[in-house]
């Protein structure tokens, strides 16, 4: 069975500042891994994916997550944070296209 | 193009009663999913659709609950009776249907929130 872990529950950065949310992954075979962020009262948009082809994955609104499998991690970041990146990141795995989430890390952006 | 889109955008009920929450996936997503978040926890897969028919139910918790897809449009979730721990959020999401679906993009609709009193 495949699994994510994200490693910060709750993760501050001040404007500015560079931001790094945390995801390790579990899968006995190449992954499909996906970044999703959740703004209050909204949907679920995505950021990135990775479907095994290059390993630094460029999203939108900044962000990119790179893939590396000697660590088993996916770690999404992003150079510079804006006050409207303040919202939920789940890391996500998909097997067979059922997606399977991490438990989420909220970001909060201080001015 | 209109995204996926769920109704109500809340329901509170009180235990014991009947809710339907109902999808509209985006035209042509042949995809459909459904997952829930109970507070503190986790978002969950519940069951996946393939026009009209159930892919997968693995993620259904009981007999309770009760999907739909009428003529592989949208879809409905009639949970029947509800009990407190149902409470949380209710995602909808579709896919078009590719070749390799660990690879497809899920569009997610904003959810319904459904507290069970």
């Amino acid at each position: 069975a495949q699994s994510v872990t994200q490693l910060d529950s709750h993760v501050s950065v001040s404007e500015g500042t560079p931001v790094l949310l945390r995801c390790n992954y579990s899968s006995s075979y190449s992954p499909s891994l996906f970044w999703y962020v959740q703004h209050p009262n909204k949907g679920l948009q995505l950021l990135l994916k990775y479907t095994s082809a290059a390993t630094l994955v460029k999203g939108i609104n900044g962000f990119e997550a790179e893939f590396k499998k000697s660590e088993t991690s996916f770690h999404l970041t992003k150079p510079s944070a804006h006050m409207s990146d303040a919202a939920e990141y789940f890391c996500v795995v998909s097997q067979g296209g059922k997606l399977i989430f991490g438990q989420g890390t909220e970001l909060s952006v201080k001015p | 193009e209109a995204g996926v889109t769920q109704f109500p955008s809340h329901s509170v009920i009180e235990k014991g009663q009947t809710v339907t929450l109902r999808c509209d996936p985006i035209s042509g997503h042949d995809n459909l999913y459904w997952y829930r978040r109970v507070m503190g926890k986790e978002i969950k897969f519940l069951l996946h659709f393939v026009k009209e028919s159930k892919q997968d139910e693995s993620g259904m918790p009981n007999n309770r609950f009760l999907a739909e897809r009428t003529g592989g449009t949208y879809s409905t979730l009639k949970v029947q009776p509800a009990e407190l721990e149902d409470s949380g959020v209710y995602f909808c999401a579709s896919s078009q249907r590719r070749e390799f679906p660990d690879t497809d993009t899920q569009y997610f609709g904003p959810g319904t929130r459904l507290t069970v009193l």
